[in-house]
């Protein structure tokens, strides 16, 4: 089992849609998540940090931690085809220990 | 503020030649990271400085990666004796690492082909 585990995608939603990305990580001592946004070429942007189970709204975004059931995810409200980019899920163990999906594909069609 | 730079941000080198990638962090950052991300992949961890402490090169693929940091700022990786597999954009990422916050904040990259 990968230690951070996310949909390759491509997932596609309408402009103005909510998308939801999803990530399962294996380690039960994880203390620190994140999601960073990829556009093609360029490098990893952070976008959400959480680290409190519930909910983490910023903007457009909210980010969901249950540590319980090893789960964080991303919601997007109302896309944009500025949004097309590939979502990167890390979780941190310790000030080492980042560990990173393998991304979700996001397009977001006009 | 200034975010992190690397340098170059493209280089092209023939197989067996060395080749230097630079990472300058953000002011005030005490841990730097060093990535690969070949295309169409994740990252790939490849070693961490905290201050002054000893980096932890556990995730160097091999003897030919080599990276140190000067006086706890700019970073340089040195990869030996390249070879085509090494072919991939250099990611660096630095993070304050205080109040255990640990958010990475990563530079543009350096993308390396190896001819």
């Amino acid at each position: 089992q990968k230690e951070v585990e996310q949909n390759s995608g491509p997932l596609s939603v309408p402009e103005g849609a909510i998308a939801s990305l999803n990530c399962t990580y294996s380690d039960r001592v994880s203390q620190s998540f994140f999601w960073y946004r990829q556009y093609s070429g360029k490098s990893p942007e952070l976008i959400m940090s959480i680290y409190s189970n519930g909910d983490k709204e910023d903007g457009r975004f909210t980010a969901q931690l249950n540590k319980a059931s090893q789960y964080v995810s991303l919601l997007i409200r109302d896309s944009q085809p500025s949004d097309s980019a590939t979502y990167l899920c890390a979780v941190n163990i310790a000030a080492v220990d980042m560990r990173f999906g393998a991304g979700t594909r996001l397009t977001v069609k006009p | 503020g200034a975010g992190v730079s690397q340098s170059p941000s493209n280089k092209v080198t023939e197989k067996g030649k060395d080749v230097e990638l630079r990472c300058d962090p953000i002011s005030g950052h005490t841990a730097l990271y060093w990535y690969r991300q070949s295309l169409g992949q994740g990252l790939e961890f490849l070693i961490y400085f905290q201050g002054n402490s000893a980096p932890d090169k556990s995730g160097l693929p091999s003897d030919r990666f080599s990276a140190e940091r000067t006086g706890g700022s700019v970073s340089t990786l040195t990869i030996q004796r390249t070879q085509q597999e090494d072919s991939a954009v250099y990611l660096c990422a630095s993070s304050f690492n205080g109040r255990a916050l640990y958010e990475q904040f990563f530079g543009p990259g350096t993308r390396l082909t190896v001819l």
